[in-house]
Formats: structure tokens, sequence, C-alpha cells
């Protein structure tokens, strides 16, 4: 069975930092592509950054709203992903979920059940 | 950047009725890179359809997905109660990905 099971969320002062990791099971983890997506509260659904799999070289993609200050990476021997976010600010407050791609940017089959970061001093 | 609109924002409508949901991109979408998911409250989404008309692993077929270039559709043929979700379809065929804001079908 797949699973991902997503932790490190939060409560963290704005300008602070967080790492989110996404522990997999039950798939060959570096066949496929990963993301994080997040939700604001009582919003919709915004793609943060995408991670390719692994191969000679891993390629990873991030929204402009967050790039220079989150960097995505995923640990094959692990089955992990992760999710380093620096500099954080209040409109970063979301549920952060990772998902499986059947292509980099989307076909998520598979969801984390989120883990909340909040932004608050 | 590839802006997708859906439309209506809401839809009421009664078990047993069909449901029909619009997402309108700004431009082309690539290779149909469509997807459409169905969120509930509390829970992670859950994929629908890719490929703007192929349905996922265990995705009943009351759910169909239609559409190429710049106009797609999600149809539910008979809405059963666990249908009434908020529903995103989202653009996958180029950078930076985009989803729809998505349309809630709510109980009438």
């Amino acid at each position: 069975e797949v699973q991902l099971l997503e932790s490190g969320g939060g409560l963290v002062q704005p300008g602070g930092s967080l790492r989110l990791s996404c522990a997999a099971s039950g798939f060959t983890f570096n066949s496929f592509a990963m993301s994080w997506v997040r939700q604001a509260p009582r919003k919709g659904l915004e793609w943060v950054s995408s991670i390719s799999t692994s191969g000679a070289t891993t390629t990873t993609y991030s929204a402009d709203s967050v790039k220079g200050r989150f960097t995505i990476s995923r640990d094959n021997s692990k089955n992990t992903l992760y999710l380093q976010m620096n500099s954080l600010r209040a409109e970063d407050t979301a549920v952060y979920y990772c998902a499986r791609g059947h292509t980099v940017f989307g076909d998520f089959d598979y969801w984390g059940q989120g883990t909340l970061v909040t932004v608050s001093s | 950047e590839i802006v997708l609109t859906q439309s209506p924002g809401t839809l009421s409508l009664s078990p047993g009725e069909r449901a029909t949901l619009s997402c309108r991109a700004s431009q082309s979408v690539s290779s149909t890179y469509l997807a459409w998911y169905q969120q509930k409250p509390g829970q992670a989404p859950r994929l629908l359809i890719y490929g703007a008309s192929s349905r996922a692993t265990g995705i009943p077929d009351r759910f169909s997905g239609s559409g190429s270039g710049t106009d797609f559709t999600l149809t539910i043929s008979r809405l059963e109660p666990e249908d009434f979700a908020v529903y995103y379809c989202q653009q996958y065929g180029s950078s930076p990905p985009e989803f729809g804001q998505g349309t809630k079908v709510e109980i009438k």
C-alpha cells in the first residue's frame, strides 16, 4: 500500500525556518517525481515545488512565490522527500501536502495527509 | 503562466442529478496535461482524471473528463451523496503547473 506521511509542521515566527519531511512507503520511491502542494486556510491548492526522479541529474522546480526561500530535496536511501523553508512569511501559512506524480508537475495519484505550517508572531 | 478559470464557483444539485464542471485555460494546455481532483473537508485531494479524459485507478465510471486545447469539462453523470465536494482542475504540461480556483458541488 502506497503511503506518504508528512511531518515537521508547526508554529514559527516570521523570518524563521522549518524543514518538512515526507516519508514514503509501498512503492519504488526513486522511480517517481515528487512534489509539495500547499493550501492556505479556506483557499485553493497551490503548487510549491517539484523534484524529478533521480538519475544522472535531479532537477528541481519551484513557484516564484517561494523561489530563493524554499528548497526541495530527496534522499532515496531513506525514501524521504524534504522541503526546507527559510525566511518564512505570514502568507506561507498553509497545510503542506506531499504528492507522488506520474509527471514532474502533475498527475498526482497519491497524497499525504498534510502538515500545517503556521507563520505568526 | 497558464491561468485556469473554473465555473461555476458553486453548483447546487440533488443526488441523482448530472453535474457539469468547466475549466478554461488562458492558453492551450499541451498534450492534454489536464487533471481533475476531488477534495472533501479535512482531506487531501484525490486524483480523478488525468490526461484530460483518463480515469485514475479506482474512480467510478460516473466520472468522466473531456476537452482539449483551452476548454475542459468534468462530468458526474449521476451524483452520489459522497460526490459533494470541491473539484479542482490542474494543468501540468508547462511550468509553473497551476490549479483552478475550484468548484464546490453542494447539496441542493
